[in-house]
């Protein structure tokens, strides 16, 4: 069966620090790979996706970036926080031609 | 617009008492259709999902939907609620452009369950 991890569960970075959030899948190959943000009170939103090895899509302009190094990796960076960076963030996965997705515990960020 | 309406921010029912989500969406066609649960920080996970064929759909854990085109509706129902069915639960859609399942979110609807 698939699984996907995220890691750290939970991570307090300073403004001005930088970021590196993990997600791996297992038990598939070529998944459609996503980062959404949850804000506080807020719905998911979707900051970019990847349906192959060093193919990255950019949902929203911001001071985020993601990567896909491997092809059940992607990586979620940042090279200086802002504290409107603070939220939760989910990893997801999706087989290419079916439509759902599947999403790791996230990452809970604060910046302060 | 694309957008997906859900008007219920907060909803309190008794347990054994029924529940009705609601959740509306505004797209050209009909999109691909789900229901998501969130337990307090955690992830999302899958309750049941629409893609076409019979309009009333079963999930786990006991819950059902319903997609009415013709109200471009899809709400989530559950005829005996319990306890641990307290939880936060987002509609999403994928309007099925290009390769990705992009989803597009509800804002959520935070069901609490009184005993």
């Amino acid at each position: 069966s698939q699984t996907i991890h995220q890691w750290p569960a939970t991570l307090v970075q300073p403004v001005g620090s930088p970021l590196s959030l993990e997600c791996t899948v297992e038990g598939t190959s070529n998944p459609n790979l996503y980062w959404y943000r949850q804000a506080a009170g807020r719905g998911l939103q979707l900051l970019f996706y990847s349906v192959g090895i060093g193919q990255i899509s950019s949902e929203v302009p911001q001071n985020l970036s993601a990567s896909r190094p491997q092809d059940r990796q992607f990586i979620l960076s940042s090279k200086k926080l802002l504290l409107s960076d603070s939220g939760f963030y989910l990893c997801a996965w999706s087989i290419r031609a079916r439509a759902e997705a599947f999403f790791g515990q996230g990452t809970r960020l604060t910046v302060v | 617009a694309q957008s997906v309406t859900q008007p219920d921010i907060h909803i309190t029912v008794s347990e054994g008492a029924s529940l009705e989500l609601r959740c509306n969406y505004s797209y050209g066609a009909t999109p691909y259709l789900f229901w998501y649960v969130q337990s307090p920080g955690q992830g999302l996970q899958l309750l049941l999902k629409y893609f076409s064929g019979d309009t009333l759909v079963q999930g786990i854990k006991g819950f059902e939907a319903e997609f009415k085109r013709s109200q471009s509706s899809f709400n989530l129902r559950k005829p005996s609620v319990h306890w641990s069915d307290a939880a936060e639960y987002f509609c999403a859609v994928n309007p099925l452009t290009g390769t990705a399942s992009k989803l597009t979110f509800g804002t959520g609807t935070r069901l609490q369950v009184t005993l």
